[in-house]
């Protein structure tokens, strides 16, 4: 099984909304609507952002959205702040109990 | 609320055996829910290693499958991660979790703080 694929980066101002993307195939992303994200901030462990593409786990703010079209899912951070600079990652049930994880993609907030 | 914690050797030779155990709080393993290993080597990105549920029963990551042993044990309210012949590319950041809910997920909500095990002579 083959990582999911994310961009390196991704940035954007105080304020503004930027999506982060998480591509994958027809035997992963594609086929199920198990994508997670979790956000996770230097030295620390992962944080739970989303799950089932588009749940929110409680606490977490409603800024940050899920979506998925095809073999891509998206994570949407509206009203950029400057605690959501971190690492952020997708994972995704690929079958036979098996999970798989992007890459990551460092979000920085200029 | 569940508190994990991750305990073993820093430093693993190659060839050798990496086993890691973690302790949870707050929680009784044998009330069910799925527990994992997931890693991270340095500055890179996060791998699935294996998940195991409160009756014993594991799933594993097919790239590490003949490696990679999970067993849970109750009666001290602890899961374990065994990883025989590592080498350097096993060189991580090893953290236990807990899924978001009592079903089949790989999804996990609760994660130790981590720790480093070093492969090398």
């Amino acid at each position: 099984q083959s990582a999911l694929t994310q961009p390196p980066s991704a940035s954007g101002s105080p304020g503004q909304s930027v999506t982060i993307s998480c591509t994958g195939t027809s035997s992963d992303v594609g086929a199920f609507n198990y994508v997670a994200w979790y956000q996770q901030h230097p030295g620390k462990a992962p944080k739970f952002m989303m799950y089932e593409v588009s749940k929110r786990p409680s606490g977490v703010p409603d800024r940050f959205s899920g979506s998925k079209s095809g073999n891509t899912a998206s994570l949407t951070v509206s009203g950029l702040q400057a605690e959501d600079e971190a690492d952020y990652y997708c994972s995704s049930y690929a079958g036979g109990n098996n999970w798989v994880f992007g890459g990551g993609t460092k979000l920085t907030v200029l | 609320q569940v508190h994990l914690q991750e305990s073993g050797p820093g430093l693993v030779t190659p060839s050798d055996t990496l086993s890691l155990t973690c302790t949870v709080s707050g929680y009784s393993i044998s009330n069910g829910y799925y527990w994992g290993w997931i890693r991270q080597p340095p500055g890179k990105g996060l791998e699935w290693i294996g998940t195991v549920y409160h009756s014993g029963a594991t799933y594993y990551n097919p790239s590490l499958k003949g490696r990679v042993t999970v067993s849970v044990d109750t009666s001290k309210n602890q899961f374990s991660l065994r990883l025989t012949s590592v080498t350097a590319a096993d060189t991580a950041v090893y953290y236990c979790a807990r899924v978001y809910n009592s079903g089949w997920t790989g999804d996990f909500q609760h994660w130790g703080q981590g720790t480093l095990v070093t492969v090398s002579s």
